[in-house]
């Protein structure tokens, strides 16, 4: 159980177009997604967090208006990068959680973006 | 400011002996820590958790050790097996203002089990 996916896993595009990966939930409703990003060697990095039907919460320094997250059902959370850069290269990953009382997240397998 | 701080970067321990991962921590709001396990291009796989009210949990060959007056954790694999090489995450969660909780990530500890 507990099951998440990402797609795509990888995607190279040119720089100044626009990426959307989504992340889907499988087994169980996802009351919260997470999305985070991951530079070589470092640790995973909060991006925002998304409740379902509501705003995404943005932790300080990520631009909302570059990276778009909509989370539209229990199962589903899109992150759109607008307008990429090649620093915007790197492993982006999701993860749920249903509502309760742990804060075990579920994690998506990750996507790879390269940005050119 | 690292708030988890995973200190050895990597670790090699021979199949069927004790693999011990540690993690420190420096914020004592944190009330919820969790284990995962990573593979290259993947995303992280929970392993194992405990709550600040507990000292120890147990999972199998996993266990996890919370030693809150050091902020302290470790995790622990015995008997290891080539099959556990992988990087090991530590993470740590605290309520922040509003309800919501973030987990914050160390960097990390590549285990290798040598057969």
């Amino acid at each position: 159980g507990a099951v998440v996916s990402q797609h795509p896993s990888w995607v190279i595009c040119k720089s100044g177009t626009s990426v959307k990966i989504e992340c889907r939930s499988l087994d169980f409703q996802a009351t919260t997604m997470f999305w985070y990003r991951q530079f070589p060697k470092q640790s995973l990095m909060l991006m925002a967090t998304s409740n379902e039907g509501s705003k995404a919460t943005y932790e300080q320094g990520v631009e909302k208006d570059k990276f778009l997250i909509n989370h539209a059902s229990l199962t589903l959370s899109t992150l759109t990068v607008t307008s990429a850069h090649p620093e915007d290269s790197s492993f982006y990953i999701c993860s749920g959680k249903t509502s309760g009382s742990t804060d075990t997240q579920y994690f998506g397998p990750g996507t790879r973006l390269t940005v050119l | 400011d690292q708030q988890v701080k995973q200190n050895s970067p990597s670790l090699s321990v021979q199949e069927g002996r004790i693999s011990i991962l540690n993690c420190d921590y420096t914020n004592s709001m944190f009330d919820y820590f969790l284990w995962y396990k990573k593979y290259p291009a993947e995303g992280p796989t929970f392993l194992i958790s405990i709550s600040s009210i507990k000292d120890k949990n147990e999972d199998g060959r996993f266990t996890v050790f919370l030693n809150k007056s050091a902020k302290h954790l470790s995790l622990h694999i015995v008997p290891s097996q080539p099959g556990d090489s992988a990087v090991y995450f530590c993470a740590a969660s605290a309520r922040r203002q509003g309800g919501s909780e973030k987990l914050v990530f160390g960097k990390g500890t590549k285990l290798t089990v040598n057969p």
